[in-house]
């Protein structure tokens, strides 16, 4: 079975630094897409970012990246500038493209932003 | 997500009393589904669904059942409630399948007294 694993349950950053959350998963398949979603207080589930495990180019998307290193099953996010916005719960979530399987998520990291 | 709505928002029922959970889309989406959420676990699926009629289980399905009669409804049925179904409940639904992304409902915290 696949597993996504996020090792750190809270981390903090000081304003308009940059922070990085981590995310390993483990599979035998090639060919799947990975994501990170963001929920804040309000509970909503916001899709942060999506990577296809095809491409070999990080996805970005504004101050948000990723760092997708295929071979070592990682797949971490970079938040520049960080906001007070930003403060939230993230999930890192992993599914692969055969008929069976569904969207799998880690644990999610708590990340808090000091002013 | 404005085009998929849960309710109640918020729920509490007693143990052995049935539950419904309602799941309303309006994007006409094929694709839809049941999470919960609690500490310590993330997301975890109950049950999805890949059309009307057409449903299928989740890895913590049991003590749950759905029913998608219509496209832009999915309901998720806790036949008898237990503490441990104490959560927030999820409904997602997306277009197409695996690389799609989700998106999702408001979520609906479920007590269990």
């Amino acid at each position: 079975a696949q597993t996504v694993t996020q090792s750190q349950p809270e981390m903090s950053v000081q304003e308009a630094e940059t922070v990085t959350l981590s995310c390993t998963y483990d599979t035998s398949e090639s060919d799947y897409y990975l994501f990170w979603y963001k929920q804040p207080p309000s509970r909503q589930m916001i899709l942060v970012i999506r990577q296809e495990a095809y491409k070999q180019q990080n996805a970005t998307e504004n101050r948000f990246s990723v760092n997708f290193q295929k071979a070592a099953k990682s797949f971490s996010l970079k938040i520049s500038d960080s906001q007070l916005g930003d403060a939230a719960m993230y999930f890192c979530a992993y599914v692969y493209t055969g008929a069976n399987s569904k969207l799998t998520f880690g644990k999610g990291i708590t990340l808090s932003v000091r002013p | 997500d404005a085009g998929i709505t849960q309710s109640p928002r918020h729920k509490v029922t007693e143990t052995g009393t049935p539950v419904t959970l309602r799941c309303h889309q309006t994007e006409n989406h094929r694709y839809m589904y049941w999470y919960r959420q609690d500490p310590g676990h993330g997301l975890r699926l109950i049950h999805y669904s890949y059309g009307v009629k057409d449903t299928d289980k989740g890895e913590v399905s049991d003590g749950y059942s759905v029913s998608r009669s219509k496209t832009e409804d999915f309901l998720l049925t806790l036949e008898s409630a237990t503490s441990s179904q104490t959560s927030v409940y999820f409904c997602a639904m997306s277009n197409r399948g695996k690389g799609s992304p989700l998106h999702f409902g408001n979520g609906t915290r479920l007590t269990v007294t």
